[in-house]
């Protein structure tokens, strides 16, 4: 079973503190992901990686970036935490090929920005 | 601005009745249409996924309907189930990469 696990489930930091937020799947996913939920908008993309090394800017990358130094694993860092950053974020990993590979989620982590 | 249009937000269904869920999108090029199942306190998973070659696809008490001139598909849930109780999204990509678009979600109450 594949298994994307995400190292907090709560995190409470403060204004201006830069926050890193770990991910790290199993099933050697060529693709990795990181969206954040809020309500009534649905899963917003931040950024994804295809490869090691390689990021590219989803939707909503502002005030976000990312690292990927080995391919199982994906981290969201947050520069200068800021209160409008407060939401739930998800990680994801998938094959390469959409028709047959779903995207496979991590429980989440609810970050709180104060 | 959102790529993927769903309604509505929140649904309440009577046990063994039908839920349906409707989305519309805009950019022709998407190609694949998936649609994700969300329990509280977990990430969403896979529940059906269509591609526009077909206008139905079901699977069990799961059906999608697409319409591929109107720009529009929708998730049928027969005989729902309190079980079925979750937030469900809409979403979809298009060519190389596996990147998804997701729709607003629509939380679902199966009343028993």
């Amino acid at each position: 079973d594949v298994k994307v696990t995400q190292s907090s489930r709560y995190l409470v930091k403060r204004t201006g503190e830069k926050v890193f937020l770990e991910c790290v799947q199993d099933m050697d996913h060529e693709n990795m992901f990181w969206y954040r939920q809020d309500p009534g908008l649905g899963l917003r993309l931040i950024y994804f990686s295809y490869d090691v090394k390689m990021k590219e800017k989803g939707d909503i990358p502002e005030g976000y970036s990312v690292s990927r130094e080995k391919k199982e694993r994906f981290s969201l860092i947050l520069e200068s935490a800021s209160t409008n950053q407060t939401s739930m974020y998800l990680c994801a990993s998938s094959f390469l090929d959409h028709y047959n590979s779903p995207l496979h989620f991590g429980n989440g982590t609810r970050l709180t920005v104060t | 601005q959102q790529q993927v249009k769903q309604s509505p937000q929140s649904l309440i269904v009577q046990k063994g009745g039908i839920s349906i869920i409707n989305c519309a999108y805009e950019n022709t090029a998407f190609d694949y249409f998936p649609w994700y199942q969300q329990f509280p306190g977990k990430g969403p998973a896979l529940l059906i996924a269509i591609r526009p070659d077909v206008s139905e696809k079901k699977e069990g008490r799961f059906t999608i309907s697409f319409n591929k001139s109107a720009k529009q598909f929708s998730l049928h849930i027969m005989d729902s189930q309190p079980g079925d109780s979750a937030t469900y999204f809409c979403a979809a990509s298009m060519g190389y990469g596996n990147k998804l678009v997701f729709g607003a979600g629509t939380i679902l109450r199966v009343k028993s």
